[in-house]
């Protein structure tokens, strides 16, 4: 079965160290793209990649880096410098040519103290 | 910069009835999303429209776009508990592929 997998599910992290979510797809989909969502407010977009070795900023890139060097990975490392991360983090994929939807994982909740 | 606003932001309403949640969005965009989100769930797709005039139905949900008017209707006929969910729409900015969220319509509907 195609989908995309995010691990782990629950991650707890002390204040000052830096965390990386994964975030594998088997959909064969060339664009992949990181959301933030806090409790009770929509998604915001962190960091996308429309092709292997290219990725653009978001609106709420700062404190989160990226990298994207193979088709269906694309990692998201949370840093010491973004100030509030406690949060649900998305991940989802999309091949826009078919017209279809963009897929999204079972999402990891960040705690950080 | 193109926003996408939803209302109402909650909904609470009883078994049975009708309602309809809107979705207005700021700027030209050819295609809509309509998602549904369980607590502490991701995010399941249930409708893309992709045309003006386009309207889906599945069940007791039908969604409506009218690119003119840069509206989108998600209307709910006579609700049924296991819709409560929150309900997002969401716009492809034309040509960047990527979408913008509203912010999601808390749907409780209680028997």
């Amino acid at each position: 079965d195609g989908g995309i997998t995010q691990s782990p599910k629950y991650l707890f992290r002390k204040e000052g160290q830096n965390v990386t979510l994964s975030c594998e797809q088997n959909l064969n989909h060339d664009a992949m793209y990181w959301y933030r969502q806090d409790p009770g407010q929509g998604l915001r977009l962190i960091y996308y990649s429309q092709i292997v070795n290219d990725f653009q900023k978001g609106d709420i890139a700062e404190g989160y880096s990226v990298s994207r060097e193979k088709k269906e990975s694309f990692p998201l490392t949370v840093t010491s410098a973004q100030k509030n991360p406690t949060a649900f983090y998305l991940c989802a994929s999309g091949g826009w040519t078919d017209n279809s939807p963009l897929h999204f994982g079972n999402g990891t909740r960040l705690t950080v103290t | 910069e193109l926003k996408v606003e939803q209302n109402p932001l909650f909904l609470s309403m009883q078994e049975g009835k009708n309602y309809t949640i809107y979705c207005n969005y700021s700027t030209t965009s050819d295609r809509l999303y309509w998602y549904r989100q369980d607590p502490g769930k991701s995010l399941e797709s249930l409708f893309v429209l992709l045309s003006n005039g386009a309207v889906k139905q599945e069940g007791r949900l039908m969604a409506s776009l009218d690119t003119k008017a840069r509206l989108s209707t998600l209307h709910i006929t006579a609700a049924v508990h296991d819709l409560s969910a929150t309900y997002f729409c969401a716009v492809d900015i034309k040509g960047a592929q990527k979408l913008v969220f509203g912010q999601g319509t808390r749907l409780t509907i209680n028997p």
